[in-house]
């Protein structure tokens, strides 16, 4: 199957610093990237859908300027958290899809947390 | 809207029991697909099986069997003869087709599963 690459696996921050999130689709090109947010003992949930080219769409609820979303190139979407919190501290994963929308392919997921 | 329910949070077995998983989804699109995925405590999420709406033909892979059935909106999963292996949080997802749904997946709450040696 497709693979996406997905980096750092773990990180620690600092509250009030910044962290960037990669994705990379590594045999394909991903013209739509989805970033999901899991807590502890939850489910998935979506944060925002990135396009190529395009803007991200943040579901409700979601801080676009607290968690921006680039989608430069048809392999790279990158999501920042700006100004971490404690609250942050969640495991972030994302997601590629080819275009044609049946697949989805899941990076390894982040660990982050904010200290 | 688009919805999926998995009503069984937690589900402990004993090795070699076999097990199913329920999964009930609600979408008013006519067509879409159905996902499992499987997250072991690493974090990452394990592709299982993709189903579109239009096949309803039931799949087994080794000891993973799917049961699709339309008519009540359900699509189960069933290990065989479970292994400590398969300890891990499975869940159902659903993506529809409507255009406006932009390819997004709905996931369920997701079950652990534990099986105990």
């Amino acid at each position: 199957g497709a693979v996406v690459s997905q980096h750092p696996s773990r990180v620690i921050c600092k509250s009030g610093t910044s962290v960037k999130i990669e994705c990379r689709s590594l045999d394909f090109q991903a013209t739509t990237m989805f970033w999901y947010r899991q807590f502890p003992k939850q489910s998935l949930m979506l944060m925002a859908t990135s396009n190529e080219g395009s803007k991200a769409t943040y579901e409700q609820g979601v801080e676009k300027d607290k968690f921006l979303i680039n989608h430069a190139s048809l392999t790279l979407s990158t999501l920042t958290v700006t100004s971490a919190h404690p609250e942050d501290s969640s495991f972030y994963i994302c997601s590629a899809s080819n275009g044609q929308g049946a697949w989805a392919f899941f990076g390894q997921g982040t660990r982050l947390t904010v200290v | 809207a688009q919805k999926v329910t998995q009503a069984q949070t937690e589900i402990s077995v004993v090795e070699k029991e076999d097990v199913t998983l329920d999964c009930v989804y609600e979408t008013r699109d006519t067509t879409y697909y159905l996902f499992w995925y499987k997250q072991p405590p690493s974090g990452e999420l394990v592709f299982l099986i993709r189903r579109n709406s239009f096949d309803e033909q039931n799949e087994i892979s080794g000891r993973y069997s799917w049961n699709f059935q339309k008519s009540t909106s359900s699509f189960n999963f069933t290990i065989t003869a479970s292994q400590v292996v398969d300890s891990a949080v499975y869940f159902c997802a659903l993506r529809g087709d409507s255009g406006g749904s932009n390819y997004k997946l709905t996931f369920g709450k997701g079950t652990l599963l534990t099986v105990n040696p």
